[in-house]
């Protein structure tokens, strides 16, 4: 594998089920991302982890739940989800400096997620 | 506040012609970075160039140039020579502060469409 993957690409769930998102990168990064794409909507980062820190978007509700337990991997938990949460979420990784320096971020495929 | 503003929605060319795609940025901060992303119908953002607010120069990669103008606020896309392999959404971001004060911000897109 290369570059930055996801899985599952494509997720149907209930409001009332509980599902992960798995992201991993292959690039080597310190730092990953998640986003929410959603239609007719700006790309919303929702989670940053960042050289070991947790940068996290006070929006974001509580129902989504990243954990990031080493540079290369990423999850989402996502529990009781509303039929608005339904988006492609993204994951991204860089390397950043920690000096203030930042690069660009490689994204995956993401994972096209449904909430019925 | 922070903010990008690609004004143009959508923007529909005949092959070959060329094509410029506007954003417009918004910030209080001195240091920061521009990227422009490609989002082709498999929705996978690819990273197409990243500038720092310190770096003014134009850049011209193959059909596609950059134009950053500080006292505009603006960087500027254009292809030159379209190909309907360009056809994709462009997503113009803007990236400030670091650690927990990391904030990027996504303009809302454009959706380019060459047709043949």
């Amino acid at each position: 594998e290369t570059g930055v993957t996801q899985t599952p690409r494509h997720l149907v769930m209930g409001m009332t089920n509980k599902k992960s998102l798995k992201c991993e990168q292959h690039l080597g990064h310190n730092a990953m991302y998640w986003y929410k794409q959603s239609a007719k909507k700006p790309l919303e980062l929702m989670f940053v982890y960042s050289l070991e820190e947790r940068v996290e978007n006070n929006s974001v509700p509580s129902r989504f739940s990243p954990e990031c337990p080493n540079s290369s991997h990423l999850f989402l938990h996502l529990h009781t989800l509303q039929p608005e949460d339904s988006a492609l979420y993204l994951c991204a990784s860089s390397q950043e400096s920690g000096t203030g320096v930042h690069f660009e971020q490689f994204f995956g495929p993401g994972t096209r997620l449904t909430v019925l | 506040a922070q903010k990008v503003t690609q004004a143009q929605t959508e923007i529909s060319v005949v092959e070959k012609e060329d094509v410029t795609l506007d954003c417009v940025y918004e910030t209080r901060d001195t240091t920061y970075y521009l990227f422009w992303y490609k989002q082709p119908p498999s929705g996978e953002l690819v990273f197409l160039i990243r500038r720092n607010s310190f770096d003014e120069q134009n850049e011209i990669s193959g059909r596609y140039s950059w134009n950053f103008q500080k006292s505009t606020s603006s960087f500027n896309f254009t292809i030159t020579a379209s190909q309907v392999v360009d056809s994709a959404v462009y997503f113009c971001a803007l990236l400030t502060g670091g650690g927990s004060n990391y904030k990027l911000t996504f303009g809302k897109g454009t959706l380019l469409t060459v047709n043949p």
